[in-house]
């Protein structure tokens, strides 16, 4: 069964420093996986995705995560923390392979992101 | 990016009475929704596959007659949450890929969620 483990519920930066959150997957064929983003009360918002392509994805907002298959790892980082990036964020995984407007996506259980000034 | 939404955005109801919410796809078609449960500073745990012109695909340990599923078109699924208790009051939250283009890319576009509590 595919799953995706996200260490930390809760990670504080400060503005301008390093944001990274961790994701580790869990999967017997080539996993599909996202991060999205979630602020209070809404839905959620796709940052980036891993279909295969290239290990290195840059999505909005100047995140970008790595595709580490030796390590199981698609950690999301940013270089430089901005308060309006205090959110939640999730890690998923696509069950049924890549494609299909029916394959669910399983989510990790969240990391709450504080950045303080 | 696909527009979904979700209406009402918040309900209160009193213990015992039935809720409907509603997701559409505003832009594009949506043979499939799928809607998805979040407890209070908690992950989103999928309820369930809605399927257009046929029954829903429940996920384990929901229960179907609890939490009707209908997806009469291909732009709205709607659940109905049966004989509400304060146990069901929950953030519920649909989503959908449009069954024409982004089928390919996996991504999934959000409502903004419907933040339901039962007296």
């Amino acid at each position: 069964a595919q799953s995706v483990t996200q260490l930390g519920s809760h990670v504080s930066v400060s503005e301008g420093a390093l944001v990274l959150l961790r994701c580790n997957y869990s999967s017997s064929v080539p996993p599909y996986l996202f991060w999205y983003v979630q602020y209070p009360n809404q839905g959620l918002q796709l940052l980036l995705k891993y279909t295969s392509a290239a290990t290195l994805v840059k999505g909005i907002n100047g995140f970008e995560a790595e595709f580490k298959k030796s390590e199981t790892s698609f950690h999301l980082t940013k270089p430089s923390a901005h308060m309006s990036d205090a959110a939640e964020y999730f890690c998923a995984v696509s069950v049924g392979g890549y494609g299909g407007a029916t394959n669910k996506l399983i989510f990790g259980t969240g990391t709450l992101l504080a950045v303080q000034p | 990016g696909a527009v979904v939404s979700q209406h009402p955005s918040w309900v209160i109801c009193k213990s015992g009475t039935s809720v409907k919410i509603e997701c559409r796809s505003l832009d594009f078609q949506a043979t499939t929704m799928f809607w998805y449960r979040q407890f209070p500073k908690q992950s989103l745990m999928l309820m369930a596959t809605s399927n257009e012109g046929s029954k829903a695909t429940y996920e384990q340990g929901v229960e179907k007659d609890k939490f009707l599923i209908n997806h009469a078109s291909l732009t709205l699924s709607t659940l109905t949450v049966t004989s509400a208790h304060p146990e069901d009051s929950s953030f519920y939250i649909c989503s959908a890929r449009d069954s024409l283009t982004s089928g390919g890319t996996g991504e999934l576009f959000f409502g903004e969620g419907s933040r339901l509590t039962v007296l």
